[in-house]
């Protein structure tokens, strides 16, 4: 299976600030994907990013909030942009192909102060 | 809209008894189903997947179980462990590549 690093895996951030959080895949794979998960919560995507192509924003999320990169096929990037207290969560990214197993990586811890 | 339901949200049991974990969903047009770990602070660690075709699957002392018509899933963990202590998350893939995720049962094994 796939080995899927990120990084920070925390932060501490001020209001107003924007974090760009790095997801490296050990292997090539087609699509990425982000997932959020605020405290007590499951998990809920954000957007899907192909390699070539910009990326397919979930209902509720917006490319100006929620820039993404995928600048080649192991590479991505999700920047959290000007940051509020209301974007503290766990981010996510993962890998998954057609009907093979989805894997994550650790995860990146965010708090807004 | 597909919704997943995990019952329940907590559960403790002493060690070494067996357990069953449900999962539920609104919509049976499914590609497959999901279960992960989750240890506090971390990401998720896949555990079974089972594809909309098959019954059940099973790896070391989990076994899932599949009922697509009925919209149910179980995961059996037999002989728990401490180590077994986390939260497992139910995922099913609708075939858009999304993944709707129910909303965990936190699993406490007492030594």
């Amino acid at each position: 299976s796939a080995v899927i690093s990120q990084k920070p895996s925390r932060d501490i951030c001020q209001r107003g600030t924007s974090l760009t959080i790095q997801c490296q895949v050990d292997s090539q794979v087609t699509m990425m994907f982000w997932y959020r998960q605020q405290p007590g919560q499951s998990l809920t995507l954000i957007a899907t990013a192909n390699q070539g192509s910009e990326a397919t924003y979930e209902s509720g999320f917006v490319i100006d909030k929620f820039p993404i990169s995928r600048p080649n096929l192991t590479f991505s990037t999700l920047t959290v942009s000007n940051m509020s207290p209301e974007d503290s969560s766990i981010y996510l990214c993962s890998v998954g192909e057609g009907n093979q197993p989805q894997h994550f990586g650790d995860g990146t811890r965010l708090s807004i102060l | 809209k597909q919704e997943v339901t995990q019952i329940p949200a907590a559960l403790s049991v002493p060690e070494g008894e067996n357990l069953v974990l449900n999962c539920s969903f609104t919509d049976s047009a499914i590609y497959n189903l999901q279960w992960f770990r989750q240890d506090p602070g971390k990401g998720l660690t896949s555990l079974l997947l089972i594809q909309s075709s098959q019954r059940e699957q099973t790896s070391g002392r989990l076994n899932a179980s599949l009922d697509k018509s009925s919209g149910r899933s179980t995961l059996y963990i037999a002989a728990s462990q401490p180590g077994d202590s986390a939260t497992y998350l139910c995922a099913v893939h609708t075939g858009a590549n999304n993944l709707f995720f129910g909303t965990g049962t936190r699993l406490t094994v007492i030594p």
